[in-house]
Protein backbone atom coordinates (compact mmCIF):
# COMPACT_ATOMS: atom_id res chain seq x y z
CA UNK A 1 0.00 0.00 0.00
CA UNK A 2 1.35 3.48 -1.20
CA UNK A 3 1.81 6.06 1.64
CA UNK A 4 0.32 9.59 1.96
CA UNK A 5 1.20 11.20 4.93
CA UNK A 6 -0.50 14.72 6.54
CA UNK A 7 -0.10 16.12 9.60
CA UNK A 8 -3.23 15.90 11.73
CA UNK A 9 -2.90 18.96 13.22
CA UNK A 10 -5.50 20.35 14.30
CA UNK A 11 -3.63 23.45 12.41
CA UNK A 12 -5.16 26.79 14.15
CA UNK A 13 -4.62 30.19 12.09
CA UNK A 14 -6.55 33.88 12.79
CA UNK A 15 -9.29 34.71 10.42
CA UNK A 16 -8.30 36.58 7.65
CA UNK A 17 -4.63 35.20 7.44
CA UNK A 18 -3.09 32.03 5.34
CA UNK A 19 -3.81 28.62 6.18
CA UNK A 20 -0.72 26.18 4.90
CA UNK A 21 -1.54 22.65 4.90
CA UNK A 22 1.40 20.04 3.53
CA UNK A 23 0.93 16.24 2.20
CA UNK A 24 3.45 14.15 1.09
CA UNK A 25 3.07 10.80 -0.83
CA UNK A 26 5.64 7.74 -1.68
CA UNK A 27 4.44 6.48 -4.95
CA UNK A 28 6.82 8.29 -7.79
CA UNK A 29 4.67 7.00 -10.31
CA UNK A 30 1.52 8.67 -8.93
CA UNK A 31 -0.11 11.92 -11.85
CA UNK A 32 -2.69 12.79 -9.98
CA UNK A 33 -3.49 15.01 -6.78
CA UNK A 34 -6.65 16.33 -5.34
CA UNK A 35 -7.74 17.93 -1.81
CA UNK A 36 -10.73 17.20 -0.39
CA UNK A 37 -12.65 19.72 2.59
CA UNK A 38 -14.57 17.11 4.87
CA UNK A 39 -17.06 19.18 7.73
CA UNK A 40 -17.47 17.07 10.96
CA UNK A 41 -20.08 14.34 9.75
CA UNK A 42 -20.47 14.88 6.49
CA UNK A 43 -18.83 13.74 3.31
CA UNK A 44 -15.34 14.59 1.74
CA UNK A 45 -15.75 17.47 -1.22
CA UNK A 46 -13.57 18.40 -3.82
CA UNK A 47 -12.12 21.61 -4.02
CA UNK A 48 -8.75 20.90 -5.97
CA UNK A 49 -7.21 18.74 -8.61
CA UNK A 50 -4.01 19.18 -9.82
CA UNK A 51 -2.14 17.20 -12.15
CA UNK A 52 1.38 18.99 -13.56
CA UNK A 53 4.53 20.72 -11.53
CA UNK A 54 3.73 24.30 -9.89
CA UNK A 55 1.19 26.00 -8.87
CA UNK A 56 -2.95 25.71 -9.60
CA UNK A 57 -5.25 28.85 -8.28
CA UNK A 58 -9.05 28.75 -7.86
CA UNK A 59 -10.43 31.71 -5.95
CA UNK A 60 -8.99 31.83 -1.89
CA UNK A 61 -7.00 28.14 -2.78
CA UNK A 62 -3.72 27.60 -4.48
CA UNK A 63 -2.59 23.98 -4.71
CA UNK A 64 0.87 23.04 -5.20
CA UNK A 65 3.11 20.09 -6.65
CA UNK A 66 6.84 19.29 -6.69
CA UNK A 67 6.85 15.75 -8.04
CA UNK A 68 10.25 15.62 -7.53
CA UNK A 69 10.18 16.08 -3.99
CA UNK A 70 6.62 13.94 -3.89
CA UNK A 71 4.94 16.98 -2.32
CA UNK A 72 1.92 18.94 -2.77
CA UNK A 73 0.84 21.44 -0.86
CA UNK A 74 -2.66 23.56 -0.38
CA UNK A 75 -2.98 27.64 0.78
CA UNK A 76 -5.91 29.08 1.74
CA UNK A 77 -6.02 32.80 1.36
CA UNK A 78 -7.90 35.02 3.77
CA UNK A 79 -9.39 32.23 6.01
CA UNK A 80 -12.70 31.86 7.32
CA UNK A 81 -14.29 30.77 9.68
CA UNK A 82 -16.62 28.21 7.93
CA UNK A 83 -12.70 27.30 6.33
CA UNK A 84 -13.13 24.64 9.54
CA UNK A 85 -12.88 21.40 8.71
CA UNK A 86 -10.76 18.75 7.99
CA UNK A 87 -8.66 18.74 4.28
CA UNK A 88 -7.95 15.16 3.23
CA UNK A 89 -4.81 14.85 0.73
CA UNK A 90 -5.51 12.55 -1.92
CA UNK A 91 -3.13 10.43 -4.08
CA UNK A 92 -4.46 8.62 -7.47
CA UNK A 93 -2.19 5.41 -6.75
CA UNK A 94 -0.09 4.29 -10.54
CA UNK A 95 0.03 6.53 -13.47
CA UNK A 96 -3.57 5.36 -14.84
CA UNK A 97 -6.66 8.01 -14.99
CA UNK A 98 -9.09 5.94 -13.27
CA UNK A 99 -7.03 3.86 -10.11
CA UNK A 100 -7.70 3.96 -6.63
CA UNK A 101 -7.34 7.26 -4.05
CA UNK A 102 -5.09 6.75 -1.39
CA UNK A 103 -6.12 9.50 1.46
CA UNK A 104 -4.00 10.89 4.07
CA UNK A 105 -5.44 10.78 7.65
CA UNK A 106 -6.24 14.53 6.94
CA UNK A 107 -5.37 17.53 8.86
CA UNK A 108 -7.59 19.77 10.85
CA UNK A 109 -7.74 23.36 10.19
CA UNK A 110 -9.55 25.77 12.97
CA UNK A 111 -9.87 29.23 11.94
CA UNK A 112 -10.37 31.51 14.79
CA UNK A 113 -12.37 34.78 14.55
CA UNK B 1 -27.90 17.44 -12.32
CA UNK B 2 -28.15 14.75 -9.44
CA UNK B 3 -24.88 14.14 -7.97
CA UNK B 4 -23.72 10.50 -6.14
CA UNK B 5 -26.58 9.32 -4.15
CA UNK B 6 -26.15 6.52 -1.43
CA UNK B 7 -29.01 4.78 0.29
CA UNK B 8 -30.06 4.18 3.48
CA UNK B 9 -28.34 7.55 5.51
CA UNK B 10 -27.73 5.30 8.60
CA UNK B 11 -27.44 1.79 9.79
CA UNK B 12 -27.47 -0.06 12.88
CA UNK B 13 -26.83 -3.75 12.72
CA UNK B 14 -25.34 -6.57 15.12
CA UNK B 15 -22.40 -8.64 14.56
CA UNK B 16 -23.21 -11.55 12.46
CA UNK B 17 -25.77 -9.86 10.32
CA UNK B 18 -25.12 -9.39 6.57
CA UNK B 19 -25.66 -5.15 4.68
CA UNK B 20 -26.12 -4.12 1.74
CA UNK B 21 -25.45 -0.21 1.07
CA UNK B 22 -26.51 0.98 -2.38
CA UNK B 23 -25.18 3.72 -4.63
CA UNK B 24 -26.29 5.68 -7.92
CA UNK B 25 -23.18 7.61 -9.24
CA UNK B 26 -23.29 11.33 -10.71
CA UNK B 27 -25.03 11.54 -14.35
CA UNK B 28 -22.55 10.57 -17.21
CA UNK B 29 -20.32 8.92 -14.30
CA UNK B 30 -19.78 4.88 -15.35
CA UNK B 31 -17.24 3.80 -12.38
CA UNK B 32 -18.12 3.45 -9.25
CA UNK B 33 -15.77 3.25 -6.59
CA UNK B 34 -15.81 2.32 -2.59
CA UNK B 35 -14.01 3.34 0.45
CA UNK B 36 -14.36 3.00 4.53
CA UNK B 37 -14.01 6.07 7.07
CA UNK B 38 -13.15 5.16 9.76
CA UNK B 39 -13.45 7.52 12.63
CA UNK B 40 -10.58 10.30 12.61
CA UNK B 41 -8.82 8.50 9.44
CA UNK B 42 -8.96 8.92 5.76
CA UNK B 43 -10.86 6.54 3.28
CA UNK B 44 -9.67 3.93 2.69
CA UNK B 45 -9.83 1.99 -0.87
CA UNK B 46 -12.08 -0.97 -0.78
CA UNK B 47 -12.76 -1.77 -4.96
CA UNK B 48 -14.21 -0.22 -8.23
CA UNK B 49 -16.81 -1.52 -10.42
CA UNK B 50 -16.57 -0.66 -14.17
CA UNK B 51 -18.88 -2.52 -16.83
CA UNK B 52 -20.19 -4.54 -13.99
CA UNK B 53 -16.41 -6.02 -13.18
CA UNK B 54 -14.72 -5.52 -10.26
CA UNK B 55 -11.27 -3.75 -11.52
CA UNK B 56 -9.77 -3.13 -8.23
CA UNK B 57 -9.58 -4.09 -5.12
CA UNK B 58 -8.11 -3.00 -2.35
CA UNK B 59 -6.78 -4.75 1.47
CA UNK B 60 -10.49 -6.03 2.30
CA UNK B 61 -11.33 -9.29 3.97
CA UNK B 62 -13.55 -11.37 1.34
CA UNK B 63 -16.52 -10.82 3.44
CA UNK B 64 -16.45 -7.06 1.29
CA UNK B 65 -18.41 -7.97 -2.21
CA UNK B 66 -20.15 -5.70 -4.35
CA UNK B 67 -21.91 -5.36 -7.81
CA UNK B 68 -22.60 -3.04 -10.70
CA UNK B 69 -25.66 -3.26 -12.79
CA UNK B 70 -25.82 -1.89 -15.89
CA UNK B 71 -27.07 1.40 -14.92
CA UNK B 72 -23.93 1.75 -13.91
CA UNK B 73 -25.50 1.59 -9.68
CA UNK B 74 -23.68 -0.11 -7.54
CA UNK B 75 -23.91 -2.38 -4.43
CA UNK B 76 -21.69 -2.78 -1.42
CA UNK B 77 -22.26 -6.26 0.85
CA UNK B 78 -20.57 -6.86 3.49
CA UNK B 79 -21.35 -10.17 5.31
CA UNK B 80 -20.53 -11.39 8.86
CA UNK B 81 -20.05 -8.02 10.30
CA UNK B 82 -17.73 -7.52 12.73
CA UNK B 83 -17.46 -4.23 15.32
CA UNK B 84 -14.95 -3.16 13.48
CA UNK B 85 -16.55 -2.66 10.51
CA UNK B 86 -18.47 0.46 12.27
CA UNK B 87 -17.40 3.30 9.50
CA UNK B 88 -18.67 5.64 6.80
CA UNK B 89 -19.40 3.96 4.11
CA UNK B 90 -18.58 6.21 0.79
CA UNK B 91 -19.34 5.99 -2.88
CA UNK B 92 -17.22 7.68 -5.35
CA UNK B 93 -17.87 7.94 -8.95
CA UNK B 94 -16.09 8.89 -11.93
CA UNK B 95 -16.00 8.86 -15.71
CA UNK B 96 -13.82 6.52 -17.65
CA UNK B 97 -13.71 8.22 -20.41
CA UNK B 98 -13.05 11.75 -20.01
CA UNK B 99 -9.34 11.74 -19.06
CA UNK B 100 -7.88 12.56 -15.60
CA UNK B 101 -11.11 13.08 -13.62
CA UNK B 102 -11.17 13.93 -9.69
CA UNK B 103 -13.90 11.07 -8.14
CA UNK B 104 -16.85 13.07 -6.48
CA UNK B 105 -18.35 11.05 -3.23
CA UNK B 106 -22.11 10.82 -2.05
CA UNK B 107 -23.16 11.82 1.34
CA UNK B 108 -22.02 8.16 2.71
CA UNK B 109 -23.89 5.46 4.56
CA UNK B 110 -22.93 5.32 8.40
CA UNK B 111 -22.83 2.02 9.37
CA UNK B 112 -23.09 1.30 13.10
CA UNK B 113 -22.47 -2.62 14.27
CA UNK B 114 -23.80 -3.37 18.00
Amino acid sequence: QKEVEQNSGPLSVPEGAIASLNCTYSDRVSQSFFWYRQYSGKSPELIMSIYSNGDKEDGRFTAQLNKASQYVSLLIRDSQPSDSATYLCAVRYGSSNTGKLIFGQGTTLQVKP
Amino acid sequence: DAGVTQSPTHLIKTRGQQVTLRCSPKSGHDTVSWYQQALGQGPQFIFQYYEEEERQRGNFPDRFSGHQFPNYSSELNVNALLLGDSALYLCASSSEGRGNQPQHFGDGTRLSIL
